[in-house]
């Protein structure tokens, strides 16, 4: 079964303090890692996907790695608008099952 | 362009009343998807379609029905409500599949009491 851990369950950091947040994975064949910001009161918002060991991808201050056991979100220089849940999530086919981790609650203050 | 549109936003039930939740989508998306999410828990996958007349079970099946007449709608029907079903129900489309990203309704807040 898959399985996501996501740490820390929570993370405040001061505005323009880089940091990252952790992603581990188990899965059965890794067919797509995805990383969701969550508001609170709202649905999550996709982010990215990760296919493959080695591969980034990056959106405005946020940066996201892909090993085989983990992925990371990098956050550089965050801002106050950066504060939300982030939700982790693996899929590794078959039917349309995807794991959800528990996420991450950022805080970002001024 | 509205993307996902959940209704009710918030809503109490009695024990042993029935509802549905509704869940309309308008970017023409084959693949839609219902999910709980709880407290400490991840989101969990109840029911998914993959295209208008075709519905298949997710994880956590018990306690829901679900239907699919057109692209646009995919309704969440829950019988005999039993306080395990309070939470947070999201609806989800996609254009093709989970590699491509969901997009998510805001959710319903569901109490049973």
């Amino acid at each position: 079964e898959d399985q996501v851990t996501q740490s820390p369950e929570a993370l405040r950091l001061q505005e323009g303090e880089s940091s990252s947040l952790n992603c581990s994975y188990t899965v059965s064949g890794l067919r797509g890692l995805f990383w969701y910001r969550q508001d609170p009161g709202k649905g999550p918002e996709f982010l990215f996907t990760l296919y493959s060991a080695g591969e980034e991808k990056e959106k405005e201050r946020l940066k996201a790695t892909l090993t085989k056991k983990e992925s990371f979100l990098h956050i550089t220089a965050p801002k106050p608008e950066d504060s939300a849940t982030y939700l982790c999530a693996v899929f590794s086919g078959g039917y349309q099952k995807v794991t959800f981790g528990t996420g991450t609650k950022l805080q970002v203050i001024p | 362009n509205a993307g996902v549109t959940q209704t009710p936003k918030f809503r109490i039930l009695k024990i042993g009343q029935s509802m549905t939740l509704q869940c309309t989508q308008d970017m023409n998306h084959n693949y839609m998807y219902w999910y709980r999410q709880d407290p400490g828990m991840g989101l969990k996958l109840i029911y998914y379609s993959v295209g208008a007349g075709i519905t298949d079970k997710g994880e956590v099946p018990n306690g829901y029905n679900v239907s699919r007449s057109t692209t646009e709608d995919f309704p969440l029907r829950l019988e005999l409500a039993a306080p395990s079903q309070t939470s947070v129900y999201f609806c989800a489309s996609g254009d093709r599949g989970p590699l491509y990203g969901y997009t998510f309704g805001s959710g319903t807040r569901l109490t049973v009491v």
